[in-house]
């Protein structure tokens, strides 16, 4: 089956620095999205990735599509106290979603 | 636009009760989607609706839950009797149709605690 890892698990930064995070698949993909999530909420679609070696920017966030489709990172720069949820990696196998376990960011103001 | 709307927000039951969860989808999103969620994971399929059939209910655990999607708008999702690792949230999400380049938004769920 598919093997998917997303790290960090968790990340505790201070306000203002910028964050990475990434997913890796033992499968290739043709969609990777990135979901956050926050606390007593839904997630939430940040950016879709649509093509290997696509770079996508939504305001202080950037994710790329991995050229080999294998993997995509996620990074948020000058992070601020609202960056705090749990950010997924998701995508799509056999017409389902599915997603990775989720990265915990932490802002310390 | 209203979103996905779950009711209710949380509920704590005994084991062995049954539970129900309703959600209400984007309006015109024809596609629903049951997920479940585990603490420390991602969110999990269980159900996916097109309008009032359900097309892929294989990781339904069909032994105790049950979904229905009548006139392919509003969805309940039951579980009886409950147990205790069905403890959970639980989350529902629309799209307009099933395609990897349509955007699924997530109502907020329901967190479920099975004493």
């Amino acid at each position: 089956g598919q093997q998917l890892n997303q790290s960090p698990q968790s990340m505790f930064i201070q306000e203002g620095e910028d964050v990475s995070m990434n997913c890796t698949s033992s499968s290739i993909f043709n969609t990777w999205l990135w979901y956050k999530q926050e606390p007593g909420e839904g997630p939430v679609l940040l950016i879709a990735l649509y093509k290997a070696g696509e770079l996508t920017s939504n305001g202080r966030l950037t994710a790329q599509f991995g050229i080999t489709r294998k993997d995509s990172f996620l990074n948020i720069s000058a992070s601020i106290p609202s960056d705090v949820g749990i950010y997924f990696c998701g995508w799509y196998g056999n017409n389902r979603l599915a997603f990775g376990k989720g990265n915990q960011v932490v802002v310390i103001p | 636009e209203a979103g996905v709307v779950q009711s209710p927000r949380y509920k704590i039951i005994e084991k062995k009760q049954p539970v129900a969860f309703w959600c209400n989808p984007i309006s015109g999103h024809n596609t629903l989607y049951w997920y479940l969620q585990n603490l420390g994971q991602g969110p999990e399929l269980l159900i996916r609706y097109e309008n009032e059939e359900a097309v892929d209910d294989s990781q339904l655990p069909k032994d105790r839950f049950s979904a229905e999607r009548l006139k392919g708008v509003d969805s309940t999702l039951k579980i009886q009797p409950a147990e205790l690792g069905d403890s959970a949230v639980y989350l529902c999400a629309s799209s307009l149709r099933l395609t990897d380049q349509e955007t699924q938004y997530f109502g907020p769920g329901t967190r479920l605690l099975v004493l």
